[in-house]
């Protein structure tokens, strides 16, 4: 079975510092997707960014990036300049080619002023 | 305006009275699914459905039931709520087939059961 972990239940950064929010997983699967979310205190689920498996590039989205390490089923979150609207609680997710998706228990993220 | 609707938004029952959670999308996708959020234990997969009359189950079923009669509607059933019920629940849509489409979610449902 598929399993996600994020360690690091919760983190904080100075503002305009960069964080990194790690996230490994479990699969036998080669091919699937892997995806980070943001919920904001609003509780509204936000795509951050997204990566599929097959590709080696790394996804980035403006000041959002991920280090995906296929071979060490590693896919962790950079963000940089760390603004006050990012605080948010973010998980991690992994979709397999059937569409069974499985969410990590999340990082809440604190940004400090 | 793409969304994801689910009605009511908040609601407070007693053990054992049945309930339903509707969830409506508007973009046409195949994919709806349900989520329950519980503190320290993320989001788990309740049901999702691929298609029209097509469900299957997810991380956490029992307890809960849904259908899929049109495409764009997706309710959840508690048949006989229970205390251990009690959580935020969220519905999601997407498109299937080639790269996943990105998941809509909707704005949540927040239940609670005495």
């Amino acid at each position: 079975a598929q399993t996600v972990t994020q360690s690091q239940p919760e983190m904080s950064v100075q503002e305009a510092e960069t964080v990194t929010l790690s996230c490994t997983y479990d699969t036998s699967e080669s091919d699937y997707y892997l995806f980070w979310y943001k919920q904001p205190p609003s509780r509204q689920m936000i795509l951050v960014i997204r990566q599929e498996a097959y590709k080696q590039q790394n996804a980035t989205e403006n000041r959002f990036s991920v280090n995906f390490q296929k071979a060490a089923k590693s896919f962790s979150l950079k963000i940089s300049d760390s603004q006050l609207g990012d605080a948010a609680m973010y998980f991690c997710a992994y979709r397999n080619r059937d569409d069974k998706i499985i969410f990590g228990k999340g990082t809440r993220l604190h940004i400090l002023p | 305006e793409a969304q994801v609707t689910q009605n009511p938004r908040y609601l407070i029952t007693v053990t054992g009275k049945k309930l339903t959670v509707t969830c409506s999308q508007n973009m046409n996708h195949e994919y709806m699914s349900w989520y329950r959020q519980d503190p320290g234990l993320g989001l788990r997969q309740i049901y999702y459905s691929m298609n029209v009359e097509v469900t299957d189950k997810g991380d956490v079923p029992e307890g809960y039931k849904v259908s899929r009669k049109e495409k764009r509607n997706f309710p959840l059933i508690l048949e006989s709520p229970s205390p251990n019920q009690t959580s935020l629940y969220f519905c999601a849509s997407s498109l299937l087939g080639g790269p996943p489409e990105t998941q809509y979610f909707g704005p949540g449902t927040r239940l609670l059961v005495l």
